[in-house]
């Protein structure tokens, strides 16, 4: 059964670094074609894809973030991670990740982590 | 970027209805190899999302036939036979190449 779940603060200050944490279970990160995704979601507002990691540690991030974003992954931990500096309340969302897997994106999603970004 | 543009915005529809979602890409979304990575999602109220259909017309596991994907280059379209109350939610098609892009979504309410 495969399963993905978001932690992470529930708030952090204007300018802060945001470290959020997919931890999954029933696939492994080492698979060929496994690909875990963070997408996020200002409240009322549209999905918005930030960043994959691949099986193969290929890395891809939004063009207008890609500055600010990292991620990484332990797969010994099956544990994915991003980093996003200089948090503002822009960033206000709720945090999603995602495995993708041959043939097709997005099969499975987390419950989502609400990050609010305020002094 | 691949631009995507959904319509309508918002769709109210009468339980037992067939209901239409149109999405369009700014540019061909065939991808080198034939494929075309078009998805679309459903996000009920409170959850997160959930696929629904992968590369234009293939239904996930799980979902009710009612649900059908079609379309081809830069044209494509959900479409609902028959309108439940579950259906209640917003749909978002997807493009799947580098980098993603998500439409703005479709408010699919009941009458």
């Amino acid at each position: 059964q495969v399963t993905l779940k978001e932690s992470g603060p529930a708030l952090v200050k204007p300018t802060q670094t945001l470290k959020l944490t997919c931890t999954f279970a029933g696939f492994s990160l080492s698979t060929t074609g496994m690909r875990v995704s963070w997408i996020r979601q200002p409240p009322g507002k549209a999905l918005e894809w930030l960043a994959r990691i691949d099986w193969d540690d290929d890395k891809f991030y939004i063009t207008s973030l890609r500055t600010r974003l990292t991620i990484s992954k332990d797969t010994s931990k099956n544990q994915v991670v991003l980093t996003m500096t200089n948090m503002a309340p822009v960033d206000t969302a709720t945090y999603y990740c995602a495995r993708s897997s041959v043939p097709g994106d997005f099969d499975y999603w987390g419950q989502g982590t609400l990050v609010t970004v305020s002094s | 970027d691949v631009v995507m543009t959904q319509s309508p915005l918002s769709l109210p529809v009468t339980l037992g209805q067939p209901a239409s979602i149109s999405c369009r890409s700014s540019q061909s979304l065939v991808y080198s190899d034939g494929n075309t990575f078009l998805n679309w999602f459903q996000q009920r109220p409170g959850q997160s999302p959930r696929r629904l259909i992968y590369n234009v017309s293939n239904r996930d596991s799980g979902v009710p036939d009612r649900f059908s994907g079609s379309g081809s280059g830069t044209d494509f379209t959900l479409k609902i036979s028959r309108v439940e109350a579950e259906d209640v939610g917003v749909y978002y098609c997807m493009q799947g190449t580098h980098p993603y892009t998500f439409g703005q979504g479709t408010k699919l309410e009941i009458k």
